[in-house]
């Protein structure tokens, strides 16, 4: 069973290009998140989705848009990217969003912005 | 504001016992989470406590106590495999997960 996949791995990004970072899960969940995660701090809640079709800013939204056209795939999109965005990004999801379900996390894409 | 507090870094030398601290304040509680990140992966789920009391689980357990704002992860016969961060979440009470930075535990032969 894949769980969640996210992809690229890694990427280095040019400041003021724009891409997109692939989030696909499998377990038919209906929540997903998207994370940042810095050194010497806590995993930081970028959007969320707690069902096909609708979206939500988390708690460091800026410079970042995602979508949520079905249950499997959470695309997130930097418009432009900055240096500050240079972070490793985990996508996760759970049964249902608002509740206390496990969240599962895929491998990460390690993403530097220069 | 929301803040969840844990130790930096840990130091236990393999076949020990290791106890690793998180306090919170959070607006509301419905829940707290310890998860398990090796250098380099994804977290991966330990456990969950929503009532006070120890949770066990082989040789991982997890302590809750609401009123304290305070959990704690006890590990016993520490294996090398177990050098890892450990994350500790509490979910708040819009459902959101507000995560600690993680104690990174360093086990010694």
């Amino acid at each position: 069973t894949a769980g969640i996949t996210q992809a690229p791995t890694s990427q280095i990004l040019a400041a003021g290009r724009s891409m997109t970072l692939r989030c696909t899960q499998d377990m038919r969940h209906n929540a997903m998140y998207w994370y940042r995660q810095d050194l010497g701090l806590g995993l930081r809640l970028i959007h969320y989705s707690n069902t096909a079709g609708t979206t939500g800013k988390g708690e460091v939204p800026d410079g970042y848009s995602v979508s949520r056209a079905n249950t499997d795939d959470f695309p997130l999109t930097l418009a432009s990217a900055v240096p500050s965005q240079t972070s490793v990004y985990f996508c996760a999801s759970s049964g249902e969003g608002g509740s206390t379900d496990t969240q599962y996390f895929g491998p990460g894409t390690r993403l530097t912005v220069l | 504001g929301q803040n969840i507090d844990q130790p930096t870094e840990m130091t236990a030398t393999e076949g020990a016992i290791v106890q690793i601290n998180c306090t919170y304040q959070t607006s509301g509680f419905n829940g707290l989470f310890w998860y398990q990140q090796h250098a380099g992966e994804a977290p991966t789920f330990l456990s969950y406590n929503v009532l006070d009391g120890l949770e066990e689980k082989g040789r991982f357990s997890s302590f809750l106590s609401r009123s304290k704002g305070y959990s704690y992860l006890l590990l016993k016969e520490l294996q090398m495999k177990d050098s890892a961060s450990y994350l500790c979440a509490v979910t708040d009470s819009n459902y959101q997960l507000i995560w600690g930075a993680g104690t990174k535990l360093i086990i010694k032969p």
